[in-house]
């Protein structure tokens, strides 16, 4: 079946400071790959996507690149700000067999210090 | 509507008590998925709608849990005889076509105690 495996957290670091958050799928197939943020009381909001191979998803200085060679989505900002606190979680929607069913990694919860 | 909404925002039961929980997917979005997101933040699937239909409920409790989404009506989800472990919050989404780049958009979720 597919899994999604994310690093696992907390992730603490300082305001200003490079994020990265791994991010690794096993999937039949081509999936759809999706980071996911929460922030605390709220539903997930989408981050950013991507549908293939070698594409990148970016949204508000956050990137990942979809890497089949290496069935990776990791999650990059360059100087992530204490509003960025919150879980993210990456994604994968498959895009064959007809179910749809999204599969979540566990989350990784991001802490950003002044 | 151009958000998910989903009523109520908490919901607290007797153990044994009924839970009903409500999701008025986004217009135009056929598609609709529940899940059920308990401590560390795992989200377990379990059911999905494709309009009034039931299109995937490999995830549904067989027992207690039923779930429909009827035309002109908020898609809805029924817990009979609530048990402790069914606290949660349960997010519904919507989707207008759940495949390939299809991202599904969520609720702001259900949060239900079962005291």
């Amino acid at each position: 079946g597919n899994s999604v495996t994310q690093m696992e957290g907390p992730v603490t670091l300082s305001e200003e400071a490079f994020l990265t958050i791994n991010c690794t799928y096993t999937a039949t197939g081509y999936p759809s790959l999706f980071w996911y943020v929460q922030y605390p009381g709220e539903g997930l909001q989408l981050l950013l996507k991507a549908t293939k191979a070698d594409d990148k998803g970016s949204n508000k200085g956050f990137e990942a690149t979809y890497r089949k060679e290496t069935t990776s989505f990791h999650l990059e900002k360059g100087s992530v700000q204490v509003s960025d606190s919150a879980v993210y979680f990456c994604a994968l929607i498959p895009t064959s067999g007809g179910s749809y069913i999204p599969t979540f990694g566990r989350g990784t919860s991001l802490i950003v210090h002044p | 509507g151009e958000e998910v909404a989903q009523t109520p925002k908490h919901l607290v039961r007797g153990e044994g008590q009924k839970a009903k929980l409500y999701c008025a997917p986004i217009k135009g979005h056929s598609y609709v998925f529940w899940y059920q997101q308990v401590l560390k933040n795992e989200f377990k699937f379990l059911i999905s709608f494709q309009n009034e239909n039931v299109f995937d409920e490999t995830g549904m409790p067989k027992e207690r849990f039923s779930a429909k989404c009827l035309p002109n009506s908020p898609c809805s989800l029924e817990i009979q005889a609530t048990k402790l472990e069914d606290s949660a919050v349960y997010f519904c989404a919507s989707s207008q076509i759940p495949g390939q780049g299809g991202e599904q958009f969520f609720g702001p979720g259900t949060r239900l105690t079962v005291l």
